[in-house]
């Protein structure tokens, strides 16, 4: 069946703009997290939702950073007047349950210039 | 909050040889412990986890871990590995009233050489 899909794969975007990276999870997950792996790091937790709320956005950096799924399903991960600091891959998982396996997506890489 | 320390940045190995990758946790609360396993321009894959139960740990692709409360560790292991296993591995932990927050080492490059 259809993993976790994440789009776009790469984005490069100027100092100073505005981004959104998108994520499907897979169907029937209820869970839904965002991390970002900045070069030669782990990944880092940004925000987790359950269901439509987010449970819990404490690893968010500041408030350039937002995230949002309206309808319980797809999640967009905003990001205002990026800067050159935020370059990284955002990862997205999803699982059926909050104590269940999360499942991965292949990641949007944001380069900031 | 817990945290988890991968002891080796990089670990090269020949072919069929065994290889250990070392993963050390704090935390002080009961906690969940996880290998995943990213291959390059993949996603993460989970290789296995240990929630509770036997301390020995059976995963995908011939791996097993170790659950080792008294010393605070979760390695990894392989008997013997094949170039296929050339990737990048991550050991993380989760709190186990809240799995929601899954902190992760900063992973181990693992070259197999022929």
């Amino acid at each position: 069946g259809a993993g976790v899909s994440q789009t776009p794969s790469n984005k490069v975007t100027e100092k100073g703009k505005y981004v959104e990276l998108r994520c499907d999870p897979i169907s029937g997950h209820t869970a839904l997290y965002w991390y970002r792996q900045s070069l030669g790091q782990g990944p880092e937790f940004l925000i987790y939702f359950q269901g439509t709320g987010a449970a819990d956005d404490s690893g968010l950096p500041n408030d350039r950073f937002f995230a949002v799924r309206p309808e319980g399903s797809v999640s967009t991960l905003k990001i205002q007047r990026t800067e050159r600091g935020d370059s990284a891959v955002y990862l997205c998982a999803s699982s059926l349950a909050v104590e269940a396996e999360q499942f991965f997506g292949p990641g949007t890489r944001l380069t900031v210039l | 909050a817990q945290s988890v320390t991968q002891l080796d940045s990089q670990v090269p190995v020949f072919e069929e040889a065994p290889v250990e990758l070392r993963c050390n946790y704090s935390s002080s609360v009961s906690v969940y412990l996880f290998w995943y396993v990213q291959y390059p321009n993949q996603g993460l894959q989970l290789l296995l986890k240990y929630l509770s139960g036997s301390t020995l740990v059976k995963g995908i692709n011939g791996f097993e871990a170790e659950f080792n409360k008294s010393q605070t560790s979760f390695h990894l292991r392989k008997p013997s590995v094949h170039i296929s296993d050339t990737a990048e591995y991550f050991c993380a932990v989760s709190d186990s009233y809240n799995n929601n927050d899954m902190r992760f080492g900063a992973g181990t490059r693992l070259t197999v050489k022929p």
